[in-house]
Parts: structure tokens; C-alpha cells; sequence
């Protein structure tokens, strides 16, 4: 079936460092989402992307799509306290009105930053 | 900025006893989910639901496990024996459409099952 493998599994890095995490799919996915998790929380909703080779910024955070939309990256610069958490890519193979829902998340990479 | 709410936020159970998780998806969401997550491990998909069926399953999805639309709010998860591996985290999750269709997930606060 299809899998979703992400590195690193953790990451700790000095304050103000960045931090990148990478995601890798098994198949051809029609679009890929990520999440954040805080300690002790639920997967919160970052961002999506869909066309092949995308780039997206939040602030920060960087985001990226590859062109064979089997691979994502997640990039943070110059990392803040307020970055803590692991942070998941999640595939979705689907496409259109047939899909029916079933994201695949990959292990996640749990950031840890030193103040 | 509206919530998917779960209850219980714990639940303690026998092994072999039943258990029904409750959730209220966000009100005007078509798109039903139920995600588990083992401690420290990633998220794992249940079950989708749309349309007052199942859309689709995933293999952790067996016999022992259903779900249920009983009225217009709740959505509920029940296990029928519970066994020491079904111990998790266990995230219901809504959308207004399809993942498929580029559509995120909303996430409730989850219902930690602890089966003894």
C-alpha cells in the first residue's frame, strides 16, 4: 500500500537555527498537507499543495512540492521556542470527487529548540 | 473559529469490554473521520464517512470497530471487545469536502483509550 516516510524522526536545534524535514511518498500523490502537533495536542492544519513543483511560504516557513509529487519539504529559518512540536506531512493519493478521504501521514519529525 | 469537539478526553476500559467515542463534527462539514495515534507514533487513518456510510476503511478497520451517524450532530466510533493494542489516541476529524479534493482536515482534541 501506499507509504509515506518522513525524516528526521527528531531534530534539536539552537534557537534561531533552521530546520528542514523532508517527506517522501511511495506513489504519485494529488496533493499533500501538513500538520503541526504540540505536545500533548492535535494535528493542526499548516498548508496544502497541489501543483507539481509548488513552493509556499508562511512567514518562516517554507514549503515545497516536488515536481514528480512524490516528495515535500518543510523548511524553517532561524527556528523560535514557538516552533516546538513535530511537525507531520500527510499524501493523498485520491483524486477529485472519488477520493473519499484517507490521508497518509508520514511518522512526523519532532523539533525540539534550545532557547 | 468553529471546533471539532470530542468526549471523553479519557477513557479507561477492561480489556474485552465495549467502548463508544463521541464526536460533533464541525456543523456544516460533510466529510467524517476517525484517526488513531499510538503514543509517540504517527497519525493513523481509521475510517472516512460520508453520505451516512462508510467511504472508506483502512486494515486496522476490522469487524471489532464501527461507526455511526445516530442524529444530525454526533459521530461515534465504537469498539466492540476492546483489546490492550487498540490503547491510543483516537482523533475524529472533519471537512467540507474531500482530502482529495484539496480539502483539510479539522481535528477534535482526541480521546485518549487506555484498555487495562
Amino acid at each position: 500500500g501506499q507509504q509515506v516516510m518522513q525524516i528526521p524522526q527528531y531534530q534539536h536545534v539552537q534557537e534561531g537555527e533552521d530546520f528542514t524535514t523532508y517527506c517522501n511518498s511511495s506513489t504519485t500523490l494529488s496533493n499533500i498537507q501538513w500538520y503541526k502537533q504540540r505536545p500533548g495536542g492535535h494535528p493542526v492544519f499548516l498548508i496544502q499543495l497541489v501543483k507539481s513543483g509548488e513552493v509556499k511560504k508562511q512567514k518562516r516557513l517554507t514549503f515545497q512540492f516536488g515536481e514528480a509529487k512524490k516528495n515535500s519539504s518543510l523548511h524553517i529559518t532561524a527556528t523560535q521556542t514557538t516552533d516546538v512540536g513535530t511537525y507531520f506531512c500527510a499524501g493523498n493519493q485520491g483524486h477529485g470527487s472519488s477520493n473519499t478521504g484517507k490521508l497518509i501521514f508520514g511518522q512526523g519529525t519532532t523539533l525540539q529548540v534550545k532557547p | 473559529e468553529p471546533e471539532v469537539t470530542q468526549t471523553p478526553s479519557h477513557q479507561v476500559t477492561q480489556m474485552g469490554q465495549e467502548v463508544i467515542l463521541r464526536c460533533v463534527p464541525i456543523s456544516n462539514h460533510l466529510y467524517f473521520y476517525w484517526y488513531r495515534q499510538i503514543l509517540g507514533q504517527k497519525v493513523e487513518f481509521l475510517v472516512s464517512f460520508y453520505n451516512n456510510e462508510i467511504s472508506e476503511k483502512s486494515e486496522i478497520f476490522d469487524d471489532q470497530f464501527s461507526v455511526e451517524r445516530p442524529d444530525g450532530s454526533n459521530f461515534t466510533l465504537k469498539i466492540r471487545s476492546t483489546k490492550l493494542e487498540d490503547s491510543a489516541m483516537y482523533f475524529c476529524a472533519s471537512s467540507i469536502l474531500p482530502t482529495g479534493r484539496s480539502e483539510k482536515l479539522f481535528f477534535g482534541s482526541g480521546t485518549q483509550l487506555s484498555v487495562l
